[in-house]
């Protein structure tokens, strides 16, 4: 079936670096692709998402690129900070049916 | 506006009992969805509906069942349960039934225990 390939699966950095979290997909025919960001005991949050005719897109800190050639996309989070710490789903959609990755948990160190 | 709300938020149920998760959004969303959340698993598609009196089954439907019979609820029932349906539940709504176009609104999850 249909997949999501996520990695990695635990991410450290030190407060100020950056963070990339790398996702690949199998269907050809994913035409959108949001990520999530989960905080402890709380439902998946968007954050940013990024179409198929998009190359590369930017909200502050965080930006999202696709090639959808070789069917990756990531996720890049700058100058990060302790409450980035969470855990990551990237997702892909097509049509009624979302897919999503195993998740990145991300630890900032103050 | 309060989003999705999941009740109950926390379930033991023993084996072979049934129970319904209730879901329920006031934003008028077309599109409402449940998944399963396990560990190393990401998150799994079990039932979806595009609108009032439309489901389908999603990635892993076997056990449950899903109703829509209005815009704001989708509860979603098992029938009998077993201890491999022991996860987090989280119920997803987006505006459109067009969910490419629209991210999820996710509600804050319900965690069952099956002994």
């Amino acid at each position: 079936g249909e997949n999501v390939e996520q990695h990695p699966s635990t991410l450290s950095v030190q407060e100020g670096d950056s963070a990339v979290i790398k996702c690949t997909y199998s269907d050809s025919a994913s035409n959108y692709f949001p990520w999530y960001k989960q905080e402890l005991g709380k439902g998946p949050q968007l954050i940013i998402d990024i179409r198929s005719n998009v190359g590369e897109k930017k909200d502050q800190r965080i930006a999202v690129t696709l090639n959808k050639t070789a069917k990756h996309f990531s996720l890049h989070i700058t100058e990060t900070q302790p409450e980035d710490s969470a855990v990551y789903f990237c997702a892909a959609t097509r049509g009624f049916k979302t897919i999503f990755g195993a998740g990145t948990r991300l630890f900032v160190k103050a | 506006n309060a989003g999705v709300t999941q009740t109950p938020k926390f379930q033991v149920l023993k084996t072979g009992q049934s129970m319904t998760l209730q879901c329920a959004q006031d934003m008028n969303h077309e599109y409402m969805s449940w998944y399963r959340q396990d560990p190393g698993m990401g998150l799994r598609l079990i039932h979806y509906s595009v609108g009032a009196g439309i489901t389908d089954q999603g990635e892993v439907p076997n056990g449950y069942n899903v109703s829509r019979s209005t815009t704001e609820d989708f509860p979603l029932r098992l029938l009998s349960a077993a201890p491999s349906q022991t996860s987090v539940y989280f119920c997803a709504s987006s505006y459109s039934w067009r969910a490419e176009n629209y991210g999820y609104t996710f509600g804050s999850g319900t965690r069952l225990t099956v002994v």
